[in-house]
């Protein structure tokens, strides 16, 4: 039972536009969600969190959106950086909770 | 900046082997998790831990597994008789408290081969 989806498998950009990645979860009992980036051959890290009060959290070149009517998530990158190319996950997890909920996966890659 | 790290990087092993799977969580983090992705799939979670002992455990994570902390600062995995489609990139990931919002600190990850 996928509880976090991530439909696109993979997105490219240009260098300096922006990247939107996107996110549904079927859990209403979700109230706390991440997105973790990953580079081969290293373990993801934390790039954003958004908790279910809020609908928008802001960091840099980052933006995570919350639609929780839609259980809906997306990440902004703008303006997209080289960098950026690697695999974006999304995560989901109820307060309180132990485990966090994993999506499969967005491949980005920014082309310069 | 402290961080979660894992040993060795990669392990290949024969089928039917036992494998220990080495992490050192942060140090002042309380709750310790295990992960798994196999290649091109997603994270799939496998258990956590907490105060010495499991606090939740997927279905993947069977009577062949087990975790331990042997003392303060490791956290392991052991797969008793490794099968084939255990090979994946096992991660470690700890985190400081759950009851407010924090997110997980992942290690570098094992890759394990099984022949």
């Amino acid at each position: 039972d996928q509880q976090v989806k991530q439909n696109s498998p993979s997105l490219s950009v240009q260098e300096g536009r922006i990247s939107i990645l996107n996110c549904d979860y079927t859990n209403s009992m979700f109230d706390y969600f991440l997105w973790y980036k990953k580079y081969p051959a290293e373990g993801p890290t934390f790039l954003i969190s958004i908790s279910s009060i809020k609908d928008k959290n802001e960091d840099g070149r980052f933006t995570v959106f919350l639609n929780k009517s839609a259980k809906h998530l997306s990440l902004h990158i703008v303006p997209s950086q080289p960098g950026d190319s690697a695999v974006y996950f999304c995560a989901a997890s109820e307060i309180g909770g132990n485990q966090f909920y994993f999506g499969t996966g967005t491949s980005l890659t920014v082309i310069p | 900046e402290p961080e979660v790290t894992q040993t060795p990087s990669h392990q290949v092993t024969q089928m039917g082997q036992e494998v220990i799977l080495r992490c050192v969580p942060i140090s002042n983090h309380l709750y310790f998790y295990w992960y798994r992705q196999i290649l091109g799939q997603k994270v799939e979670f496998l258990v956590s831990f907490y105060n010495n002992e499991i606090s939740e455990k997927s279905e993947i994570f069977d009577d062949q597994f087990s975790v331990e902390r042997p003392d303060g600062s490791n956290f392991t995995l052991k797969i008793r008789s490794t099968k084939l489609e255990d090979s994946a990139m096992y991660f470690c990931a700890s985190r400081g408290q759950i009851n407010s919002y924090n997110e997980q600190f992942f290690g570098p990850g094992t890759r394990l081969t099984v022949l």
